[in-house]
């Protein structure tokens, strides 16, 4: 069965200080793993998405690496604006297709 | 924006009875999928349809329902409501029959509660 763990749950950082989040992955093969950012009560608001091992997207602040058996968001110098709730989903070749596979995410607050 | 929009935002209702929650894609994409987000679940899959057919079934409980028309928006049919379904819904599309190169855009959701 298909399944995507985060952690941690929740990370606190002050503004300025770099950090990671994880996002730890099983899936009969891989098709795509994507990252989302929720603020509350809005939809996921898509990031990036990664297809192998050793590729690597950047967009700001934010940079997403991907290993065969997990995937990293590395967050630089973060903002206050940064923080949020950040998903991570799989789709896999395995079960229906088009259907991602979410974890729980990890709620970021970045203090000034 | 993701051009994804849902109606409504909002929607209180009494144990029983049935709603219909509605959403129209993004201009130009095929592909409607509907999730629901509860605190301890997360976000789970329901349903997604392609081009007016059901193409991938989820968790989705058999009270529930979908179709999509064709002029591509996508209504899920809730009923029978329990206590338990109090949750965001939430709708995204994407241009294709769904795959790794196929993003999915969310819209802003609907907040279900059942008194």
């Amino acid at each position: 069965e298909d399944q995507v763990t985060q952690s941690p749950e929740a990370l606190r950082l002050q503004e300025g200080e770099s950090s990671s989040l994880n996002c730890s992955y099983t899936v009969s093969g891989l098709r795509g793993l994507f990252w989302y950012r929720q603020d509350p009560g809005k939809g996921p608001e898509f990031l990036f998405t990664l297809y192998s091992a050793g590729e690597e997207k950047e967009k700001e602040r934010l940079k997403a690496t991907l290993t065969k058996k997990e995937s990293f968001l590395h967050i630089t110098a973060p903002k206050p604006e940064d923080s949020a709730t950040y998903l991570c989903a799989v789709l896999g070749y395995g079960g229906s297709q088009g259907n991602l596979i979410f974890g729980k995410g990890t709620k970021l607050s970045v203090k000034p | 924006d993701s051009g994804v929009t849902q109606t409504p935002k909002h929607l209180i209702t009494a144990t029983g009875q049935r709603v219909t929650l509605r959403c129209s894609p993004r201009s130009g994409d095929l592909s409607v999928y509907w999730y629901q987000q509860s605190l301890d679940q997360g976000l789970q899959f329901l349903i997604q349809y392609y081009n007016g057919e059901e193409r991938a079934k989820g968790n989705i409980l058999e009270r529930f329902s979908a179709q999509q028309f064709p002029d591509l928006h996508s209504e899920l049919n809730l009923s029978s409501l329990e206590l338990g379904d109090s949750a965001l819904y939430f709708c995204a599309s994407s241009e294709l029959a769904g795959g790794g190169t196929d993003t999915q855009y969310f819209g802003p959701g609907t907040r279900l509660t059942v008194l």
